[in-house]
């Protein structure tokens, strides 16, 4: 069965960066939506951004919008999300997940999560 | 934002009884299109969520046919008709209405 990976997570100090990548095995990317949704530790889900498969951006939570950055590379084979100005609150798992093919806000398939702690 | 709450925030439940988890949103779901944009998903220990049910009533592939969602509008409810041992979790509901997309706090079956 095809699984999404994450990568690029780690441990960073407060107000630096972070670009957090997804690739796909077995899976294709292309022609869907995709999205990063998160967890805090002990914490529910909330949704961070996503992309259309043309590129455009979905939105961003408001808790990101101005410091994160969606995309992904033409050839639709991998997602990104590009972190700055990082805060001790965006402290989290980070999943990339694929829309299912009904609709592009379906959350369908999960990656097993890239771990981002912001810390001094 | 859409403020979606769940209750309960946990649930006891036994073997072969069933189990009920509401969700409601601050605003109705229900798109012009007719279809409400709930899900559900479910986050079993130490795992990554997995959708379960998706425009308030339909199954995922592979969900078995003991899950099912009901509602419309702001009211919402995931039911299982029988309880497994493997459907302990977390569960979610989600509003795909408007952006941002939003969760539930969760509701803990265990």
């Amino acid at each position: 069965e095809g699984q999404l990976v994450e990568s690029g997570g780690g441990l960073v100090q407060p107000g630096r960066s972070l670009t957090l990548s997804c690739t796909a095995s077995g899976l294709t990317l292309q022609n869907y939506a995709m999205h990063w949704v998160r967890q805090a530790p002990g914490k529910g889900l909330e949704w961070v951004s996503g992309v259309f498969w043309s590129g455009g951006v979905i939105a961003y939570a408001a808790a990101v919008k101005g410091r994160f950055t969606v995309s992904r590379d033409s050839a639709q084979k991998a997602l990104y999300l590009q972190m700055n100005n990082l805060r001790p609150e965006d402290t989290a798992t980070y999943y990339c997940v694929r829309a299912s093919t009904h609709s592009d806000y379906a959350l369908h398939y999960w990656g097993q999560g890239a771990q981002v702690t912001v810390s001094a | 934002e859409i403020v979606m709450t769940q209750s309960p925030l946990s649930l006891s439940v036994t073997p072969g009884e069933p189990a009920s988890i509401s969700c409601r949103s601050s605003q109705s779901l229900l798109h012009g299109n007719g279809n409400n944009y709930l899900d559900w998903y479910l986050q079993k220990p130490g795992q990554s969520p997995q959708p379960l049910i998706y425009l308030a009533s339909n199954r995922s592939s592979g969900v078995p046919d003991r899950f099912s969602g009901s509602g419309s509008g702001t009211d919402f409810t995931l039911k299982i008709s029988r309880v497994e041992a493997e459907d302990v979790g977390i569960y979610y509901c989600m509003q795909s209405l408007q952006k941002p997309l939003s969760f539930g706090g969760g509701t803990k079956v265990e």
